[in-house]
């Protein structure tokens, strides 16, 4: 069954601070890796989009790192600011057509 | 703002009744997604149409159903409603619908059944 696993599943760090987000996956055959972000109430915006052959693409602060041997990404923010609150999904799909499987997202806060 | 609208914003009806959702992509955008989120499964993609025709088809139950429609709005019809339909319902659209486009979601519509 596919599978997408998130961690941590809530955090909270300080504003100016960097932290790092984990998504773990058991997709396969793979075809490529999203990262959300979602505002609570609001729909979810896309961050990055990633493929096999891709192991780092940034948006701005935020940088995702994709390890297609393990399964793995991470997506990493500089220099938090308080409008980073929210909750970030990862989306991997397979095969050749658009199936998502969805993490249950992390709940990052940033206190000033 | 995305450009993707979504009516209404909010809905209230009971278990039983009938609904649609009607959502609108950006401008230009072909391909239409949609998506349900509620507190206990998370997000989960339900169907997508590309110019009309249907191209995925996802974790929707046989109570939903969907279309676009030639202007290229959609509408998401929920029937014989049970309380665990209670969710939050996105639309998002994309150019062409292909798997690595990136996809712009609506606000949503937030779905209480009684």
């Amino acid at each position: 069954k596919n599978q997408v696993e998130q961690s941590p599943q809530s955090l909270i760090i300080l504003e100016g601070k960097n932290c790092t987000l984990q998504c773990n996956y058991t997709v396969s055959p793979f075809s490529n890796l999203r990262w959300y972000k979602q505002d609570t109430g609001r729909g979810p915006v896309s961050l990055t989009i990633m493929t096999f052959s891709e192991n780092t693409k940034s948006n701005g602060r935020y940088t995702a790192t994709l390890d297609a041997d393990t399964k793995q990404s991470s997506l990493h923010i500089t220099a938090s600011q308080l409008s980073d609150s929210a909750s970030y999904i990862c989306v991997v799909s397979g095969g050749g057509s658009y199936i998502p499987t969805f993490g249950r997202g992390t709940s990052l806060i940033v206190h000033p | 703002d995305s450009g993707v609208t979504q009516t209404p914003k909010h809905l209230i009806t009971a278990t039983g009744q009938r609904v649609t959702l009607r959502c609108s992509p950006r401008s230009g955008d072909l391909s239409v997604y949609w998506y349900q989120q509620s507190l206990d499964q998370g997000l989960q993609f339900l169907i997508q149409y590309y110019n009309g025709e249907e191209r995925a088809k996802g974790n929707i139950l046989e109570r939903f159903s969907a279309q676009q429609f030639p202007d290229l709005h959609s509408e998401l019809n929920l029937s014989s409603l049970e309380l665990g339909d209670s969710a939050l319902y996105f639309c998002a659209s994309s150019v062409l619908g292909g798997v690595l486009e990136t996809q712009y979601f609506g606000p949503g519509t937030r779905l209480l059944v009684l």
